[in-house]
């Protein structure tokens, strides 16, 4: 069961928009619409941010996007604000009936 | 309102035990799937276990497989993860996470999150 790849850090300035990757395998990301972006604040419990590759939940802003292409996942935070500064992660199930959880992203709003 | 609360972590030597458990209100908790999810300090999000609604289907990862295990009590709205012979590499925060939906156990995204309850392995 391994995990998900993102990179490590992405940063903006306020304003800008960012993307954040999520490769995985035809097992999981590719052979699925079951993925979700979720940010967690230092010392917080994850928040679901995206659902379903490309659904926003109820109350998350719209600045947030998803989409894919093939094995590759991406969250797209568009009018970068200081709030966003966070860590993000992707996750998915897969074909093993196990969820997996990417490496998480640090985001740096500069 | 809906809420998941964790109890049980503390410290414990290599080798040892330690039952977790997670309380639910606010929701029909018989009808859903619920997870453990762990976090080692510094690290990223782990799936551990997950079990079916009624508790007759458990699932698990790898890494805990033969050393954890779930279950649920759905008359005390609880979800519970006992853990054995643990390792200094199971040190991590354990949260228990609800899914968005009910029709199958993998389907959704977790949109439930308790606070976390933090489980440290060391003599």
């Amino acid at each position: 069961q391994s995990a998900l790849t993102q990179p490590a850090s992405v940063s903006g300035s306020p304003g800008q928009s960012i993307t954040i990757s999520c490769t995985g395998t035809s097992s999981d990301v590719g052979g699925y619409n079951y993925v979700s972006w979720y940010q967690q604040h230092p010392g917080k419990a994850p928040k679901l941010m995206i659902y379903d590759v490309r659904n926003r939940p109820s109350g998350v802003s719209n600045r947030f996007s998803g989409s894919k292409s093939g094995n590759m996942a991406s969250l797209t935070i568009s009018g970068l604000q200081a709030e966003d500064e966070a860590d993000y992660y992707c996750s998915s199930y897969t074909s093993s009936n196990t969820y997996a959880f990417g490496t998480g992203t640090k985001v740096t709003v500069l | 309102e809906v809420q998941l609360v964790e109890s049980g972590g503390g410290l414990v030597q290599p080798g040892g035990s330690l039952r977790l458990s997670c309380a639910a209100s606010g929701f029909t908790f018989g009808i859903y799937a619920m997870s453990w999810v762990r976090q080692a300090p510094g690290k990223g999000l782990e799936w551990v276990s997950a079990t079916s609604g009624g508790g007759g289907n458990t699932y698990y990862a790898d890494s805990v497989t033969g050393r954890f295990t779930i279950s649920r009590d759905n008359s005390k709205n609880t979800v519970y993860l006992q853990l054995n012979s643990l390792r200094a590499d199971d040190t991590a925060v354990y949260y228990c996470a609800r899914p968005s939906g009910v029709t199958a156990i993998f389907r959704f995204a977790f949109d439930i999150w308790g606070q976390g309850t933090m489980v440290t392995v060391s003599s």
